[in-house]
């Protein structure tokens, strides 16, 4: 069974500051990660997708990595302002016969003026 | 696009109790998720539409579960008897049929159980 974990669960940093969320996964044999942001009591909102022959994508700020050898992803935010504060949460899907999600528990992030 | 609609936005209900949910996806869009969150943790899958057929089930889907989307665009999600261990969040998303088409979720509906 996938378990996919996320550390740290929180995080605290001033504005302006460069930043890495981890997300570790147990089975490796993904078919894509995805990164997805939610702020309090709201849905969630996609952020970056991953497909497993990748390495890497980059969306403004934000840069995802996939090392699925390893099981690891980063998301890596620079240049931090106060409107990133929110909980981060990455997501694997396993193949493409299944559109399930199995997502991590997330980190919170506050970024602080 | 109006985003993914959800209703209602909180539901409190006494233990025993059925409760109905309900969701407007983005009118474009085939695909059709519903996905339970508690506090501190993250969403866990529980359905999926592909129009009006349902293609994929949790086993955390009970039997007093059931999920509906009969003409392929609203969807509802029923709970018969309900527990307090069924308190949580209920998320809706949806996405077009392009494979890797982002998912856009509601903002959920809050499930209390007393």
């Amino acid at each position: 069974k996938q378990e996919v974990t996320q550390i740290p669960a929180a995080l605290s940093v001033p504005e302006g500051e460069n930043l890495v969320l981890n997300c570790s996964f147990t089975d490796s044999a993904i078919y894509n990660l995805q990164w997805f942001r939610q702020d309090p009591g709201k849905g969630l909102t996609s952020l970056l997708l991953i497909q497993s022959s990748q390495r890497e994508q980059t969306s403004g700020r934000l840069n995802a990595s996939l090392d699925k050898s390893s099981g690891r992803s980063t998301l890596y935010i620079a240049a931090s302002q106060p409107g990133d504060s929110a909980t981060y949460l990455c997501a694997v899907r396993m193949d493409t016969g299944r559109r399930a999600l199995t997502f991590g528990s997330g980190t919170r992030l506050q970024v602080q003026p | 696009d109006t985003g993914v609609s959800q209703d209602p936005r909180h539901k409190i209900t006494k233990r025993g109790q059925n409760v109905t949910f309900r969701c407007d996806p983005i009118s474009e869009h085939n695909r059709l998720y519903w996905y339970r969150q508690t506090l501190g943790q993250g969403p866990e899958f529980l359905t999926y539409f592909q129009n009006e057929a349902q293609l994929e089930k949790s086993r955390l889907l009970s039997d007093r579960f059931s999920a509906e989307r009969p003409k392929g665009s609203f969807s509802t999600l029923e709970i018969q008897r309900t527990e307090q261990g069924d308190s949580a969040m209920y998320l809706c998303a949806s996405s077009s049929l392009q494979e890797n088409s982002p998912l856009h979720f509601g903002n959920g509906t809050r499930l209390t159980v007393t």
